[in-house]
């Protein structure tokens, strides 16, 4: 079965440190997302991409980084972790030109940033 | 500014009664509106949506209704089920260009009572 993966599942680093969030989906779907969700916030865009070598910033794109250099992964890079980016994080992706909408999410991944 | 807002954070039912959680949005250009459900230490699960041109969609448990004048939507469970304890995330579809983007509300966290 098609599925979308995360890794790690629980992360704990250091302030200053790079981290490094992985995405890997066998849907073969153009559109990637990267999402964080915090407690009265829902679901916040910090980047994505509509294909392989196209990305794009979302509203809380500062202190990320995304590259697309194929189909099936979406890495997110933290470049210098603070502890404001401690939250959950979410990776998602869909069909292109899917008339409704739907994402596929992956587990989360949660980031403690100390 | 949020376009799409989810007024009550949490919303506590008797099982076997009916579960009626709201959402209210601000663009008339949001042309698909659809409900995620998730579970704790789980990623969202696509629920049920609906086209701005109906009013109502219904799939077993679930019905949506869509009042376009108010701008308002609702997702109704009867009758409502332990299972159903979850935190629901009302979203949005926009066309951008040739794609499209998800904006999302805060979420209602439902409990189920027995």
């Amino acid at each position: 079965d098609a599925e979308i993966t995360q890794s790690p599942r629980h992360k704990i680093t250091e302030t200053g440190r790079q981290v490094t969030l992985a995405c890997h989906q066998t849907w073969n779907h153009n559109n990637m997302f990267w999402y964080r969700q915090d407690l009265g916030h829902g679901l916040r865009l910090i980047h994505y991409s509509y294909g392989v070598h196209d990305t794009n910033k979302g509203e809380v794109s500062d202190g990320y980084s995304v590259s697309r250099s194929n189909t099936e992964d979406l890495p997110l890079t933290l470049e210098s972790a603070a502890s404001s980016q401690t939250s959950v994080y979410f990776c998602a992706s869909s069909a292109r030109r899917v008339n409704t909408g739907e994402l596929f999410f992956g587990e989360g991944s949660r980031l403690t940033v100390l | 500014d949020q376009q799409v807002k989810q007024n009550s954070p949490s919303l506590s039912v008797q099982e076997g009664r009916i579960s009626i959680l709201n959402c209210d949005y601000t663009n008339s250009m949001f042309d698909y509106f659809l409900w995620y459900k998730k579970y704790p230490a789980e990623g969202p699960t696509f629920l049920i949506s609906i086209s701005s041109i109906k009013d109502k969609n219904e799939d077993g448990r679930f019905t949506v209704f869509l009042n376009k004048s108010a701008k308002h939507l609702s997702l109704h469970i009867v009758p409502s089920q332990p299972g159903d304890s979850a935190v629901y995330f009302c979203a949005a579809k926009k066309r951008l260009d040739s794609n499209y983007q998800l904006i999302w509300g805060a979420g209602t966290k439902l409990i189920i009572k027995p």
